[in-house]
């Protein structure tokens, strides 16, 4: 079955720092993948996507690469910001259904 | 307008009740979900429905029933709560399988006493 597998948190950085949550996924064909980012006491909301290999998804300063051959979409912003703070959660879709990682804790400290 | 709208946003409930959250989207969407994201945030689909017609049903406890009266609501019963039903459950929607991704309601943070 489809799988997420992404680093574990809690992540705690300082403002103007460099952000990495790495993702890796297991899939039998191709899929879709996501970054989401929940905000405290929010829904899930859609950061960035990308359809197939080598596309690079950006939103809000945030990028990722479809990266099919280490089958990798890593999550990368050069300077964070407190505002930043909340949970990043990995996600393919494929067979009509999101896969979610375990979602990784990023706390910005001014 | 919010595109996807859950209620109640709390619930505080004695075991054994009988509980219902309901979900509605004004996105046009014809696939809605409910997860349930568990005390350490993961996040679990539970049922999908495209139009009308349930597509997923994760292994989840037969207690809990979803209803879709039609492509814009999908409701989720839960009977005889446990304790180990508290978390907080997302209703979601797509256009679709998901590919472009799904809009999310703020969730439902159920407590089970």
């Amino acid at each position: 079955g489809n799988s997420v597998t992404q680093m574990e948190g809690p992540v705690t950085l300082s403002e103007e720092a460099f952000l990495t949550i790495n993702c890796t996924y297991t899939a039998t064909g191709y899929p879709s993948l996501f970054w989401y980012v929940q905000y405290p006491g929010e829904g899930l909301q859609l950061l960035l996507k990308a359809t197939k290999a080598d596309d690079k998804g950006s939103n809000k300063g945030f990028e990722a690469t479809y990266r099919k051959e280490t089958t990798s979409f890593h999550l990368e912003k050069g300077s964070v910001q407190v505002s930043d703070s909340a949970v990043y959660f990995c996600a393919l879709s494929e067979d009509r259904q999101l896969t979610f990682g375990s979602g990784t804790q990023l706390t910005v400290l001014p | 307008d919010t595109a996807v709208s859950q209620t109640p946003k709390y619930l505080v409930t004695q075991m054994g009740n009988d509980k219902s959250i309901k979900c509605e989207q004004n996105l046009g969407h014809d696939t809605m979900y409910w997860y349930k994201q568990d005390s350490k945030k993961f996040l679990k689909i539970m049922f999908s429905y495209n139009n009308k017609e349930l597509i997923i049903n994760e292994t989840v406890p037969n207690r809990f029933s979803p209803k879709s009266p039609d492509k814009a609501h999908l409701n989720l019963h839960i009977n005889s709560l446990e304790l180990g039903d508290s978390a907080v459950y997302f209703c979601a929607s797509s256009q679709g399988v998901s590919t472009y991704g799904s809009t999310f309601g703020s969730g439902t943070r159920l407590t089970v006493v």
